[in-house]
């Protein structure tokens, strides 16, 4: 399967813990986004990295996210000290930018993060 | 502030079947406007994409169309299956070199077939 992947799955945690998040996009992609989802809306923007670049972040991203690709290919997003707030789905895209590309995101199948 | 509006939120239809879905926009600039199908638990997979000069465009028994002028878009599914069971979100982006600030997701219109 060459799409894009995430792990964990499920993730259940207590308040206070940190958890944290892996993504590996579509081998050739340059770009990895990431996106919050709650029951019966649609995604959120957090961030995105252009390769090991992080270029924006959303104001929804507060100090206790923080999210890297060190090398421009796989990406992790941590949750500090999580909150009952943070149960959602997590969903990482990743994309190939260049002149003529339309940017189209391809998604990955999401962790979903239950905070007790 | 843009904001992307779907309807209607959820719809039953049964199988065979035609429905349309509606999404209204008032993101500006606007650059292109994406179709994603939902299917539970999973991550959205891209449908279509227009560009502001593209009035409609189709992907099997999926059809777009865009109104650039009233920021207006539709889906129109022929011959539903069970398989469209799903939600669709309307994405509009202002910006055409990529990125993500600024781009807008409805909240989705939630679609169920049955047999």
């Amino acid at each position: 399967d060459t799409g894009v992947s995430q792990d964990p799955r499920h993730k259940i945690t207590k308040r206070g813990q940190n958890v944290t998040f892996r993504c590996d996009p579509i081998s050739e992609h340059n770009r990895l986004y990431w996106y919050r989802q709650t029951l019966g809306q649609g995604p959120e923007f957090l961030t995105y990295f252009q390769n090991e670049a992080q270029l924006e972040k959303s104001r929804l991203l507060s100090d206790r996210f923080s999210a890297e690709r060190p090398k421009g290919s796989f990406s992790t997003l941590e949750i500090q000290r999580t909150e009952q707030g943070d149960s959602a789905m997590y969903l990482c895209a990743s994309s190939l930018h260049g002149e003529s590309s339309t940017d189209t995101q391809y998604f990955g199948p999401g962790t979903r993060l239950t905070v007790l | 502030k843009n904001q992307v509006e779907q309807s209607p939120q959820s719809l039953i239809i049964l199988e065979g079947k035609n429905c349309t879905l509606q999404c209204n926009y008032t993101v500006s600039p606007f650059s292109n406007l994406r179709w994603y199908k939902q299917d539970t638990g999973r991550g959205p997979v891209s449908l279509t994409i227009m560009t502001f000069s593209e009035n409609t465009k189709s992907n099997g028994r999926y059809t777009a169309t865009l109104d650039a002028d009233t920021k207006q878009s539709s889906l129109h599914i022929t011959a539903s299956q069970l398989s469209d069971s799903a939600s669709y979100i309307c994405v509009v982006s202002p910006y055409s070199g990529g990125g993500a600030d600024g781009l807008t997701f409805g909240k989705g219109t939630h679609l169920i077939i049955q047999p």
